[in-house]
């Protein structure tokens, strides 16, 4: 089953406008991911905060990570068309210690940029 | 360097058989995972392989196995193949050991069970 959810499920703005996509988990975490996916393709990676970080930046992409309320949240500032597309948040367990790759995965957000 | 390839792309089967479906980590990546997509239960962890060796499964029937050869390719097969077996498998190659670093995917393959 899915550790995690995200809100909302589905999300349409305009060119230009920021989104914002929020994602809840259950557990202690080590660090916390967000991918992106076309349309059933394969997943990039776009970020990842580690536990002991609160926010981090990368161009157009800002995440928060509370860890106390076990939620993180995604801004794309400045949206465009092409970031149309699903996006999720995965979770690597703090308990996963020696393991290197088990990610648990959100439900995953599917953003609509309109131009 | 090439991403991660996963072959075939595309397969359709009917319920009973079983199916092989094959991945290609990142040059120098050593650990491989696999994980299910599915619309009602998104996306799940198969199993995690690093130096030919099964570190971690997920909860999956034991209708689904895996394997992972020297070069660090990667198989995973699935026995009597059932209607709900339906999704897209993704894999994904680490870079380094341990926990929770980036993950590159590749494009996935898309089963269908008739």
């Amino acid at each position: 089953s899915q550790q995690g959810e995200e809100d909302p499920q589905a999300l349409s703005i305009q060119e230009g406008e920021n989104a914002t996509m929020n994602c809840s988990y259950k557990t202690s975490i080590n660090n916390l991911q967000w991918y992106r996916q076309n349309s059933g393709r394969g997943l990039v990676h776009l970020i990842l905060i580690r536990s002991n970080e609160r926010e981090k930046h990368s161009g157009r992409l800002r995440v928060t990570l509370d860890t106390s309320k076990k939620s993180s949240s995604l801004l794309i500032t400045a949206s465009r068309a092409a970031d149309t597309a699903s996006y999720f948040c995965a979770t690597a367990s703090a308990l996963n210690t020696g393991t290197a790759s088990k990610l648990t995965f959100g439900t995953g957000t599917r953003l609509q940029v309109t131009l | 360097k090439a991403g991660v390839t996963q072959t075939p792309r595309y397969l359709i089967k009917t319920r009973g058989q079983q199916v092989t479906l094959s991945c290609s980590p990142i040059s120098g990546h050593r650990s491989v995972s696999w994980y299910q997509q599915t619309p009602g239960q998104g996306l799940q962890f198969l199993f995690e392989y690093f130096s030919e060796t099964q570190r971690n499964k997920g909860n999956f029937p034991g209708r689904f196995s895996g394997r992972q050869f020297s070069n660090s390719r990667s198989e995973m097969n699935v026995s009597t193949l059932e209607l709900g077996d339906s999704a897209l498998y993704l894999c994904a190659s680490v870079p380094l050991a341990g926990v929770g670093n980036e993950q590159f995917f590749g494009p996935g393959t898309r089963l269908t069970v008739l």
